[in-house]
């Protein structure tokens, strides 16, 4: 079995409306985190999570919100979808006490279009 | 000046070629740095990390850091058809080094 996982792995959804992006991990990791990738953008980083009550902002949160209801579950919610949120969307973990960041690994991506 | 600039490529070579992928950062205080590989609708994974200046050689695959030239390269010698994949390299943000920043991507295609 996958260590983390993303669900759904694919999403059409029209403009306006909320959606929940899904991330579990077996891991036993504390660390998670939600990119978006775009072609020609890389990895950009929304929010990130160092345990159930550590919420942080990436560089790009603005539209998102999360919620870690547990260590191994992290949502990414999109409150109401623009178009330009169409990107591939990856989850990550990294265990805690790691070095500059450390070794990261990420679940196999959504793909999201909203219309 | 963005922390991390990687030309996007893409770039296809022959079966058996020497690759070589580059990437330029600038913060001189990063101390670590890491290659990830992405194959087509995956996640990217971890390839390869080095520290500080010099060479680090796993397999085909060599990671060589120029720190007096903020300049990091990943070399891929006799680059085979399974290597084609996209190459980000990354290091920590200078916001903090629990989070990563990663270059843009290099898509490679090797033919065979």
């Amino acid at each position: 079995d996958a260590d983390v996982t993303q669900t759904p792995r694919n999403r059409i959804t029209k403009t306006g409306k909320r959606i929940m992006l899904e991330c579990s991990q077996t891991k036993g990791h504390d660390r998670m985190y939600w990119y978006r990738q775009d072609p020609g953008l890389g990895l950009q980083l929304i929010y990130y999570s160092f345990d159930v009550k550590d919420i942080n902002k990436g560089e790009i949160s603005d539209g998102y919100s999360v919620s870690r209801q547990a260590q191994a579950k992290f949502s990414l919610s999109l409150e109401s979808a623009i178009p330009n949120q169409t990107a591939l969307y990856f989850c990550a973990t990294s265990p805690p006490g790691t070095a500059d960041g450390g070794e990261q690994f990420f679940g196999p991506g959504t793909r999201l279009t909203v219309l | 000046q963005k922390e991390v600039e990687q030309d996007p490529g893409p770039l296809s070579v022959p079966e058996g070629a020497i690759v070589s992928l580059n990437c330029t950062y600038s913060n001189s205080a990063f101390q670590y740095f890491m290659w990830y590989r992405q194959y087509s609708r995956k996640g990217p994974e971890l390839l390869m990390y080095t520290y500080s200046s010099g060479n680090k050689e796993d397999g085909r695959f060599t990671a060589q850091v120029d720190k007096s030239s903020k300049y990091i390269s990943l070399f891929i010698r006799d680059s085979q058809p399974s290597d084609s994949a996209t190459y980000l390299c990354a290091m920590p943000s200078e916001g903090g080094s629990e989070k990563l920043v990663f270059g843009k991507g290099t898509k490679l295609t090797v033919n065979p």
